[in-house]
């Protein structure tokens, strides 16, 4: 099946600072990736679905200045934490949908962020 | 709108017995359907899908599901539970196969 990579799996930050996490399709070309964040024993919360080439679209709620994702390429979609604080702590998974459908999400394996 | 139904949170069932964890789901349009399987710390790991071709779907790990569209239901089940299926399960509706809405989850414990 598809590959899903993301790095870094566990990033500890200091207040303050940004920290950006890569979500990449190892093997296949992605049109559309998706960014989840995950808090302790509950669902995955869709942040934004991001398109290759276009912005991406954030869920209500979701600050998109904070939150900046970016998708250059058809295999690469970036999240980046701006000026993080310990309430952006949580796990951050991203996944992607191949070109053609019929629709499946391939996962990464999701990003532990822990801010001080 | 679309909508999926996670019933139960929380669902133990004793090694060697059956595992049933329900899921229902609401849309406009048939859907496509996934059943996705997380281990602590780990992004989730698809067990098996519904794209409208056999209502029976047979996944990974012996895990196997039933579409019915009459109680708009997508029930995941194993006939014999094992140690290592311990985990969150998630259940996820596609009505387009461009935008996924995912249960809140259940969580199973297996007892030895």
């Amino acid at each position: 099946g598809a590959v899903v990579s993301q790095h870094p799996s566990w990033v500890i930050c200091k207040s303050g600072t940004s920290v950006k996490i890569e979500c990449r399709s190892l093997d296949f070309q992605a049109t559309t990736m998706f960014w989840y964040r995950q808090f302790p024993k509950q669902s995955l919360m869709l942040m934004a679905t991001s398109n290759e080439g276009s912005k991406a679209t954030y869920e209500q709620g979701v600050e998109k200045d904070k939150f900046l994702i970016n998708h250059a390429s058809l295999t690469l979609s970036t999240l980046t934490v701006t000026s993080a604080h310990p309430e952006d702590s949580s796990f951050y998974i991203c996944s992607a949908s191949q070109a053609g459908g019929p629709g499946e999400l391939f996962f990464g394996e999701g990003s532990r962020l822990t801010v001080l | 709108a679309q909508s999926v139904t996670q019933l139960g949170s929380h669902v133990s069932v004793s090694e060697g017995a059956l595992v049933l964890l329900r899921c229902n789901y609401s849309s406009s349009v048939p859907p496509y359907l996934f059943w996705y399987v997380q281990y602590p710390n780990q992004g989730l790991q698809l067990l098996l899908k519904y794209t409208s071709a056999a209502t029976l779907v047979k996944g990974i790990n012996g895990f196997e599901a039933e579409f019915k569209k009459s109680e708009t239901s997508f029930h995941l089940t194993k006939p014999s539970a094992h140690m290592s299926d311990a985990a969150e399960y998630f259940c996820a509706v596609s009505p387009t196969g461009n935008q996924f809405y995912f249960g809140t989850g259940t969580s199973l414990t297996v007892i030895p």
